[in-house]
């Protein structure tokens, strides 16, 4: 299948800095990427909708502010978390479509963030 | 909304075949998924479905899917100890200019015993 690569794999950062991750496609194009959040034991928590060359689309309660996301080009987009707190320690995880009617989605390898 | 269910625990042994069961609410559904996630892993895209099909088989895999009891099932022959992990169900709506929006259950863990 389609590869979308996502890094860095874990990152530990101190409470009130920057964080970025990446999400690319590898071997496709993805004009839509989504980026979801994951707690420990629980399911996948969509976030935002990442369009390329526009605005993201951001789920109900998720402070477009406090997650910036951009996606200049069809094989990346970026998710950046701004002055993280230790309560935005999660996993993350992007994912991008594939197939002509873009059914398929395929999964990065997901971002540990421990914000201490 | 939309709701994904899903039993949160599957204990099989090795060499019989598991099930994987899961509901859903929204009729409108276009694809439903199953995805398999290892310990601190992303999702790894294991089969998925059109919603007008009701049986799909890839390899060890058989998907059943119940449009009208919105219930959709996975079953694994021959399960092997690298089976474990848990699995999610998802089904996905399109969105217009945002492509599939998917819905996630709350995933099945799935432990294998020799």
């Amino acid at each position: 299948g389609a590869v979308v690569s996502q890094h860095p794999s874990w990152v530990i950062c101190k409470s009130g800095t920057s964080v970025k991750i990446e999400c690319r496609s590898l071997d496709f194009q993805a004009t839509t990427m989504f980026w979801y959040r994951q707690f420990p034991k629980q399911s996948l928590m969509l976030m935002a909708t990442s369009n390329e060359g526009s605005k993201a689309t951001y789920e109900q309660g998720v402070e477009k502010d406090k997650f910036l996301i951009n996606h200049a080009s069809l094989t990346l987009s970026t998710l950046t978390v701004t002055s993280a707190h230790p309560e935005d320690s999660s996993f993350y995880i992007c994912s991008a479509s594939s197939g002509t009617a873009n059914e398929k989605l395929f999964f990065g390898s997901g971002t540990q963030l421990s914000v201490l | 909304g939309e709701d994904v269910e899903q039993s949160l625990f599957l204990s099989v042994r090795e060499g019989d075949s598991s099930v994987i069961n899961c509901t859903y609410t929204d009729s409108s559904s276009t694809y439903l998924y199953w995805y398999k996630q290892e310990p601190g892993a992303g999702l790894q895209l294991l089969t998925y479905i059109f919603s007008n099909m009701d049986m799909k088989q890839d390899q060890r895999l058989t998907v059943l899917l119940n449009k009208k009891d919105k219930h959709l099932s996975l079953r694994i022959a021959d399960t092997q100890t690298g089976d474990s992990a848990i699995y999610f169900c998802a089904e996905s709506r399109m969105i217009k200019a945002a492509g599939n929006k998917l819905t996630f259950g709350g995933g099945t863990r799935v432990l294998v015993k020799p």
